[in-house]
């Protein structure tokens, strides 16, 4: 079975820091990955996706994930935070033993501060 | 285009009482997700409808839960009897078929036992 662990629940940077936000997947075949947005009071929305077309992956509002095998990691990254980066970003999972639905980590919430 | 739509949007209700949340997903769409978020469990997959088969019911967390998928379309999930552990965000969401597609998820549906 699929299964994501996000590392830090919590994570706070200052504005224009560099924003990591990491991600290990357990999959027994290379899986699609996802990392979702969801702002307060909001659904979520889709940042970027891993497809095993490249390993690096761009999204939405700067932000950009690199899939590495060797090290079962997804991590999330943005070189320069901005305050309307403060949000919830969940990664996730979709791989064949579990159909098409999406396993998610927990979740890491994202403060930036000015 | 339209989103994945939910309503209602809020519900407040007595322990007890049965409620119904409906789903409108993207035009198109063949495939329809059920989760769960609530504070402390993170998103939970509670079901999941493809075309014409029978759905994967297997997140349904007791048999007081029950969704339907009319015309290949519209969905409505039903709790029955509802506990205060049932309050939490209900989030819709959906995609096209086959395995990998991005699902997009509606704003939710909130819903409150008291």
């Amino acid at each position: 079975a699929q299964s994501v662990t996000q590392l830090g629940s919590h994570v706070s940077v200052s504005e224009g820091a560099l924003v990591l936000l990491r991600c290990n997947y357990s999959s027994s075949v290379p899986p699609y990955l996802f990392w979702y947005v969801q702002y307060p009071n909001q659904g979520l929305q889709l940042l970027l996706k891993y497809t095993s077309a490249a390993t690096l992956v761009k999204g939405i509002n700067g932000f950009e994930a690199e899939f590495k095998k060797s090290e079962t990691s997804f991590h999330l990254t943005k070189p320069s935070a901005h305050m309307s980066d403060a949000a919830e970003y969940f990664c996730a999972v979709m791989g064949e033993t579990s159909g098409s639905r999406l396993t998610f980590g927990e979740g890491t919430q994202l403060t930036v501060n000015p | 285009g339209a989103g994945v739509s939910q309503s209602p949007s809020n519900k407040v209700t007595e322990k007890g009482k049965d409620v119904e949340l409906r789903c409108d997903p993207i035009s198109g769409h063949t495939a329809l997700y059920w989760y769960r978020q609530s504070l402390g469990q993170g998103l939970e997959f509670l079901i999941y409808f493809q075309g014409n088969s029978a759905p994967d019911k297997s997140g349904l967390p007791s048999d007081r839960f029950s969704a339907e998928r009319t015309g290949g379309s519209v969905s409505t999930l039903t709790i029955q009897r509802t506990q205060q552990e049932d309050s939490a965000v209900y989030l819709c969401a959906s995609s096209r078929t086959g395995f990998g597609n991005t699902i997009y998820f509606g704003e939710g549906s909130w819903l409150t036992v008291v």
